[in-house]
């Protein structure tokens, strides 16, 4: 089956820095791929779509300046937060569409804490 | 603007007692409906899809679901449930406009508890 890695699995970065979490589709191409978080106990929200090429589209209230998404490649999309803050702390989860089905499928994550 | 609710936050079940999981969803047109599993540290897993055709899903580790689109309903049901069933549940609701998918819609999940 479709197999989707997401690096690192686990950050703790200090308040004010940026992050780089990178989701990669290892035996598809994704023409879109899709970011999302989870804090504890709690469901996935959708972030932002993230499509190849080209700008990526934000949730309502997400702020793109401060989330940035590059999908430079079809294996390849990379979120940035910038100036971490510990309000940012969260679990990230990025999802890569087949485009044979349309299904997404879902990365392992990505638990980011920020001190 | 879709949304999902899944009105059990918890659910107790014996070893080897049935179980249903309940899913209603809002959606202005067709959905695409979905139930994700979720254990402690591991990534989402697909337990099973409905796009289209039969309303009774069958997915992995024998889950099955059906679609009832009067009820705006998507229950997920398994027979006999293991302890290994013990996780978080997501009912999820999306779209294929334009001939792709959208994000999906997440429930705020049903955390299963098996009780021995």
């Amino acid at each position: 089956g479709a197999v989707v890695s997401q690096h690192p699995s686990w950050v703790i970065c200090k308040s004010g820095t940026s992050v780089k979490i990178e989701c990669r589709s290892l035996d598809f191409q994704a023409t879109t791929m899709f970011w999302y978080r989870q804090f504890p106990k709690q469901s996935l929200m959708l972030m932002a779509t993230s499509n190849e090429g080209s700008k990526a589209t934000y949730e309502q209230g997400v702020e793109k300046d401060k989330f940035l998404i590059n999908h430079a490649s079809l294996t390849l999309s990379t979120l940035t937060v910038t100036s971490a803050h510990p309000e940012d702390s969260s679990f990230y989860i990025c999802s890569a569409e087949s485009p044979a089905t349309y299904e997404q499928y879902f990365g392992p994550g990505t638990r980011l804490t920020v001190t | 603007a879709q949304s999902v609710t899944q009105p059990d936050i918890h659910i107790t079940v014996s070893e080897g007692a049935s179980l249903e999981l309940r899913c209603n969803y809002s959606y202005g047109a067709t959905p695409y409906l979905f139930w994700y599993v979720q254990s402690p540290g591991q990534g989402l897993q697909l337990l099973l899809k409905y796009f289209s055709g039969d309303t009774l899903v069958q997915g992995i580790k024998g889950f099955e679901a059906e679609f009832k689109r009067s009820q705006s309903s998507f229950n997920l049901r398994k027979p006999s449930v293991h302890w290994s069933d013990a996780a978080e549940y997501f009912c999820a609701v999306g779209a294929m406009e334009g001939g792709g998918a959208d994000g999906l819609t997440f429930g705020k999940g049903t955390h299963l508890i098996i009780q021995p």
